[in-house]
């Protein structure tokens, strides 16, 4: 089983669709969960941490059940910029040493 | 730019030569990590260090891998012997003890083997 596995996509959605994201993560000792975004040929960008309350940052909405092991980003009202993969991250030591990515979901949004 | 810096940012090399890259993470990290990714694939790690120490590797990193960063500011990663399956992009990233633990990642530097 793969350490955090994601549905790879793509995903093809009009500008002001929404679109859900899901991933699970094996190791229950995961400690930190985060979303990335990787644009084609370019580094991976912190989007956002994941808490356990869940956590929105304007139209992206994270939830995490770690009872399940599941991680979600919601994105509302979708824009053309918004098209990028979309990585499921996790590590396992609070203090922060390897982060374990998933394959990544592609998210295509189309005018 | 105060962002984590790779270079070079594209290595063409032919098999069985050796290539060096070089990353110098933001200034106020103390932490620095090197990644490797494959077409399709998420980022894979490689090896951590804290400040000059290298804490960390994966079994990943084979015998003709070594990273070091001597004086706990910049690092290198040198790949000896390259071979074909070495091409990929290798990524850089840093974070600080007291910022949490998310990291920051270079532009990565793309090797091609050939």
């Amino acid at each position: 089983r793969k350490e955090v596995e994601q549905d790879p996509g793509p995903f093809n959605v009009p500008e002001g669709a929404t679109v859900a994201f899901n991933c699970t993560y094996s190791n229950s000792a995961s400690q930190s969960f985060f979303w990335y975004r990787q644009d084609c040929r370019k580094e991976p960008k912190l989007l956002m941490s994941v808490y356990s309350s869940g956590n929105e940052d304007g139209r992206f909405t994270a939830q995490l059940n770690r009872a399940s092991q599941y991680i979600s980003l919601l994105i509302r009202d979708s824009k053309l910029s918004d098209s990028a993969t979309y990585l499921c991250v996790v590590n396992i030591n609070q203090a922060g040493t390897a982060l374990i990515f998933g394959k990544g979901t592609t998210l295509s949004v189309s005018s | 730019d105060t962002g984590v810096s790779q270079d070079p940012r594209h290595k063409i090399t032919k098999r069985g030569q050796n290539v060096t890259f070089r990353c110098d993470p933001i200034s106020e990290h103390n932490r620095l990590y090197w990644y490797r990714q494959t077409l399709g694939q998420g980022p894979e790690f490689l090896t951590y260090f804290q400040n000059e120490a290298q804490l960390e590797k994966s079994r990943l990193l084979s015998d003709r891998f070594s990273a070091e960063r001597p004086k706990g500011s910049f690092s290198t990663l040198e790949i000896q012997r390259t071979e074909q399956g070495d091409s990929a992009m290798y990524l850089c990233a840093s974070s600080s003890t007291l910022a949490g633990p998310a990291q920051f990642f270079g532009p990565g530097t793309r090797l091609t083997v050939l």
